[in-house]
């Protein structure tokens, strides 16, 4: 089954506590990206890959690190976490340049994130 | 910078009813415009994608409109049912994908 998977689901973590979010897909897709859902702000891009090794940042990349290393994954690492990083994170992938095609974009379920 | 609206925020209405879902974006310089539903607990799942190129697309009851020039796309719910509540979004692929923040759904039984 084609799918975005996302570890974890949920997280309850004290500030300056690195910790990392994986993201992985089966679909060969060589676009990823990373979202945060607000309320009263909708979902914000944090930082997209269109390839391995390629990264580059989205509208709200302050805090956060990514990497790509392998096309199935798309690791995001918050070195010191932070209050105001307590969001719902989801992780969306597709084909080519996502955006510039004319496929969807394929989301995971999502973390839920909550940083004391 | 582009901004995504959506109207209404928040929709309820009886099984069965037709209804309209309505997103604006400023620049109307896009690659193409995708609905999307979200349900609680879960991700995105994409409805419709709509290139700049097109007019509309069908899914279904579903049925979802471009006008680009005028900033404009609507997202038609033929005969709701209560499995259809949910959260609708808009998003728009120009530079980057921009979401709208939603209207919520709910139909009634």
């Amino acid at each position: 089954e084609a799918q975005v998977t996302q570890n974890p689901r949920y997280l309850i973590t004290v500030t300056g506590k690195k910790l990392t979010v994986t993201c992985s897909q089966n679909m060969n897709h060589e676009y990823m990206s990373w979202y945060r859902q607000d309320p009263g702000l909708g979902l914000r891009q944090i930082y997209y890959s269109m390839n391995v090794e390629v990264t580059d940042k989205g509208d709200v990349p302050e805090g956060y690190k990514v990497s790509r290393k392998e096309k199935r994954n798309f690791p995001l690492i918050l070195e010191s976490p932070s209050p105001n990083q307590t969001s719902l994170y989801f992780c969306a992938s597709s084909p080519v340049t996502g955006f510039h095609s004319n496929q969807p974009q394929h989301f995971g379920d999502g973390t839920r994130l909550s940083i004391l | 910078k582009q901004e995504v609206t959506q109207i209404p925020a928040a929709l309820s209405v009886p099984e069965g009813e037709n209804l309209v879902l309505n997103c604006s974006f400023t620049d109307s310089a896009i690659y193409n415009l995708q609905w999307f539903r979200q349900d609680p607990g879960k991700g995105l799942t994409s409805l419709l994608l709509i290139q700049s190129s097109q007019r509309e697309q069908t899914s279904g009851r579903l049925n979802a409109s471009l006008d680009k020039s005028s900033g404009r796309s609507t997202l038609y719910i033929a005969a709701s049912q209560p499995g259809d509540s949910a959260t609708y979004l808009c998003a728009v692929s120009g530079s980057r994908l921009t979401f709208g923040e939603g209207t919520q759904l709910t139909v009634n039984p």
